[in-house]
């Protein structure tokens, strides 16, 4: 099946840093990558959908100025968490979906624990 | 609006069957996946229905009714190594994979 990475897997910042998270689709190329967060014992939360060459779109209640998302290429989107406070600690996790006719599997990377201390 | 509800939390016993429930209200639906997740880890694919009835792979089979927005997740011959969470996500409009909370399953000998 198809291969997403994501790196790095565990940060740990000081408040007020930022910290960039890297997802990359290894095998395909990805037009949509999607972010989540997901809280200790909670499902997986979107928090916005990144589309190459263009601007990310972000659910309701997330901060855009706060979770910045890039999407330079096609294999390739970033997520940096800006002005990090102890309540952004959480698992973030990306997901790119290959489309072939009805078929659109989500592939996810291994979630990255950012710690904010 | 969204909403997709699963159960909680689930016990059940090595070499038994369990059916995870999952239904759900979405304002589009172009397939509904379940997803296994071990605490620390990223979700891992299981099953995917688009069209009413059951698909079976293996241990696992899944089942999906559009009419009643209803699907379950069936696991037959039951491992330790089953123990997990189960989540249930319906692919929405724009490509969107939403996810409801999980159900926590956890087997016993």
């Amino acid at each position: 099946g198809a291969v997403v990475s994501q790196h790095p897997s565990r940060v740990i910042c000081k408040s007020g840093t930022s910290v960039k998270i890297e997802c990359r689709s290894l095998d395909f190329q990805a037009t949509t990558m999607f972010w989540y967060r997901q809280f200790p014992k909670q499902s997986l939360m979107l928090m916005a959908t990144s589309n190459e060459g263009s601007k990310a779109t972000y659910e309701q209640g997330v901060e855009k100025d706060k979770f910045l998302i890039n999407h330079a290429s096609l294999t390739l989107s970033t997520l940096t968490v800006t002005s990090a406070h102890p309540e952004d600690s959480s698992f973030y996790i990306c997901s790119a979906r290959t489309v072939k006719g009805i078929d659109t599997e989500a592939f996810f990377g291994q979630g990255t624990r950012l710690t904010v201390v | 609006g969204q909403n997709i509800d699963q159960p909680t939390e689930m016990t059940a016993t090595e070499g038994a069957i369990v059916q995870i429930n999952c239904t759900y209200q979405t304002s589009g639906f172009n397939g509904l996946f379940w997803y296994q997740q071990h605490a620390g880890e990223a979700p891992t694919f299981l099953s995917y229905n688009v069209l009413d009835g059951l698909e079976e792979k293996g241990r696992f089979s899944s089942f999906l009714s559009r009419s009643k927005g209803y699907s379950y997740l069936l696991l037959k011959e039951l491992q330790m190594k089953d123990s997990a969470s189960y989540l249930c996500a319906v692919s929405g409009g724009y490509n969107k994979l939403i996810f409801g909370a999980g159900t926590r399953l956890a087997v016993h000998p």
